[in-house]
């Protein structure tokens, strides 16, 4: 099973309110990821996790607040977001994390949040 | 900053042709993956490739890994309208403190009936 889960599908909100994303896996991986990706662009890295600690952000605006409750459990905080955050947000996990000298592990992306904000 | 190049960026065929996609690097990579996207979806992993010169197939797609693993190609033999997609190769390099995968820009491929 290399499923990861993402909740929910689609969103839409304004820019004064207060929403999450969430992200679920099941495969026993240790580091889970948030990319926003916008149309016809790849996948830009936002977040890292690894042994459910933040090991990697990538100077991201405070906006958006990653949480790890667990190790199969990635959620992603949105508060006073801006129109040109709209995107595709995927998260992803791989066996464990990046490990200096040695090169990122395989990730499996999840199906995505599509993000639009008004 | 190390970049990953891949080309083409466009690429639209009649159904049955073969086409090449090709990412390539100055550095050398610890390992290079092959993803496919389509629009509002995540990407799905196709391949991992570790060994320089390790070649793999998946049906009709085959990927090389350059000996130096600098580089990598991915190879689409009688291609189908199924296989319309974005793909992208993300390689993670040697040489990095944080060892992150970096993307190429991707290949929007469009198969044509």
């Amino acid at each position: 099973d290399t499923e990861v889960t993402q909740t929910p599908k689609h969103l839409v909100m304004g820019m004064t309110n207060k929403k999450s994303l969430k992200c679920e896996q099941h495969m026993g991986h240790r580091a889970m990821y948030w990319y926003k990706q916008k149309a016809k662009k790849p996948p830009e890295l936002m977040f890292v996790y690894s042994y459910e600690k933040l090991s990697i952000n990538e100077s991201v605006p405070s906006r958006f607040s990653p949480e790890c409750p667990n190790s199969s459990l990635l959620n992603l905080h949105l508060h006073a977001l801006q129109p040109e955050d709209s995107a595709l947000y995927l998260c992803a996990s791989s066996q464990d994390g990046p490990t200096p000298g040695q090169g990122a592990r395989t990730q499996y992306f999840g199906p995505g949040t599509r993000l639009t904000v008004l | 900053t190390q970049l990953l190049e891949q080309s083409p960026q466009f690429l639209s065929i009649q159904e049955g042709e073969n086409l090449t996609v090709y990412c390539n690097s100055s550095s050398v990579f610890s390992s290079l993956q092959w993803y496919r996207q389509e629009p509002g979806e995540g990407p799905v992993l196709l391949v991992t490739v570790v060994t320089g010169g390790e070649v793999k197939k998946l049906k009709r797609l085959t990927f090389q890994f350059g000996d130096a693993r600098k580089d990598s190609s991915l190879h689409i033999t009688a291609a189908q309208p199924g296989d319309t997609g974005l793909y992208l190769c993300a390689g993670a390099y040697l040489n990095t403190n944080a060892g992150k995968s970096t993307f190429g820009d991707g290949t929007t491929l469009t198969v044509k009936p």
